[in-house]
């Protein structure tokens, strides 16, 4: 399936770096989604954007900035992180607000 | 806030065993939809149910949802080892937005 990707596959940062993650969807949804999935924990919800503009903000902390050019594409910009901030980040779109959602293949993130 | 528990949280049985997880909301939901995520892999949809009462097949897999509207199940019959993987449930989350609460998850696996 190649409807969401996400760049990088894995990611391996100290906690003084930044970095970003990169998702793109070519199935021209106006809603797209940031979670976080740790090991035996549910999917927790970080980010929504409908129609580029950002609509849910879970209470995640400020290390965590997304951004969202346009209906494509979405960021994830990552700083000064904790070792707890390891984890699969997936990345979803979908069309309008309870449809289905495609998710990407995620990035496995690990800090050191 | 709204909470969707499934149980069981581990399910393991014999390959031809048959196999139930259910979903359970603390409100009403719109409509529920199913993911599968096999291991290593992203969560991928299954079905969305809207009806009350609405029951829907796919091959070996039954979807249900209660009447209330607060629940739902998946039934696996005669399980497969292509079936393992974790089992979620996801509703549009209380009070509208654009956005999924997802389940706790049930994590399958088969042994021959």
């Amino acid at each position: 399936e190649t409807g969401v990707t996400q760049t990088p596959r894995h990611l391996v940062m100290g906690m003084t770096n930044k970095k970003s993650l990169k998702c793109e969807q070519h199935l021209g949804h106006n809603a797209m989604y940031w979670y976080k999935q740790s090991a035996k924990k549910p999917l927790e919800l970080m980010f929504v954007y409908n129609f580029k503009e950002q609509t849910e903000n879970n209470s995640v902390p400020s290390r965590f900035s997304p951004e969202c050019p346009n209906s494509s594409h979405l960021f994830l910009h990552l700083h000064t992180l904790q070792p707890e901030d390891s984890a699969l980040y997936l990345c979803a779109s979908s069309q309008g607000s309870y449809n289905e959602q495609f998710f990407g293949p995620g990035t496995r993130l690990t800090v050191l | 806030g709204q909470q969707v528990m499934q149980i069981p949280q581990y399910q393991h049985v014999q390959e031809g065993e048959d196999f139930t997880t259910y979903c359970n909301s603390s409100t009403t939901l719109s409509n529920i939809q199913w993911y599968k995520q096999r291991p290593g892999g992203h969560p991928v949809f299954l079905i969305q149910l809207v009806k009350s009462g609405e029951v829907k097949k796919q091959k070996r897999l039954t979807f249900q949802f209660g009447e209330a509207k607060k629940n739902s199940s998946l039934h696996i019959t005669a399980t497969q080892t292509t079936d393992v993987g974790t089992y979620f449930c996801a509703g549009p989350s209380w009070g509208g937005g654009n956005k999924l609460t997802f389940g706790t998850g049930t994590q399958l696996k088969v042994e021959l």
